[in-house]
């Protein structure tokens, strides 16, 4: 089963706005990581956010999480056409060597 | 670097044949790991090796499906007989360090198969 769910499951924005991703994840996590999925491509590694941190940043990509409430969230500012992707979130068991992924939460930017 | 190199890129095969899907990681990543992505089911983790040694084969179906990593720069995913359930996109994707869950993943640009 998914360790990670991603909300919403789709989303649809312009050009300049920002996109809100959320992950909700069930069991205590070590890490927790982000990637990026362009139509007809492999998986793009965006972020890795461990479980003592609280938010990370890169370039226009903002990523928080809260392990009291098994949460995440990705934050892209300003978005850009180019953002239009697949989104999905990682985890691993905290006693685990795997890592899953959610369903993704697919994003397009219109310009 | 040429990042990890999936072949073939495409794969139509009918019901019953032997599929063999490969993958070579990138120079010095010493674990490997092959998904699969379908619609209904998402992303799956199928098996990863650990410095050419198979660690978790937990994901794979069945045991039409298998996989060597006979070097450190090479690795198939064999399906024998196919059936048109294992049509997906597979993914091969390695990382530096054996410790996988604090690395970040390269993948592939993957392997298209449609089972007739």
């Amino acid at each position: 089963s998914q360790q990670g769910e991603e909300d919403p499951q789709a989303l649809s924005i312009q050009e300049g706005e920002n996109a809100t991703m959320n992950c909700s994840y069930k069991t205590s996590i070590n890490n927790l990581q982000w990637y990026r999925q362009n139509s007809g491509r492999g998986l793009v590694h965006l972020i890795l956010i461990r479980s003592n941190e609280r938010e990370k940043h890169s370039g226009r990509l903002r990523v928080t999480l809260d392990t009291s409430k098994k949460s995440s969230s990705l934050l892209i500012t300003a978005s850009r056409a180019a953002d239009t992707a697949s989104y999905f979130c990682a985890t691993d068991a905290k006693y685990g060597n795997k890592l899953v992924f959610g369903a993704g939460t697919i994003l397009r930017v219109k310009s | 670097d040429a990042g990890v190199i999936q072949s073939p890129r495409h794969e139509v095969t009918e019901m019953g044949q032997e599929v063999t899907l490969r993958c070579k990681p990138i120079s010095g990543h010493n674990s490997l790991f092959w998904y699969r992505q379908t619609m209904m089911r998402g992303l799956e983790l199928l098996i990863y090796f650990n410095n050419n040694v198979p660690i978790d084969d937990s994901g794979m179906p069945e045991d039409r499906f298998s996989a060597k990593m006979p070097n450190a720069s090479f690795s198939t995913l064999k399906i024998q007989p196919s059936e048109p359930r294992d049509s997906a996109v597979y993914f091969c994707a390695s990382s530096l360090k054996v410790q996988a869950t604090n690395e970040k993943l390269f993948f592939g640009s993957g392997t298209q198969l449609s089972v007739l």
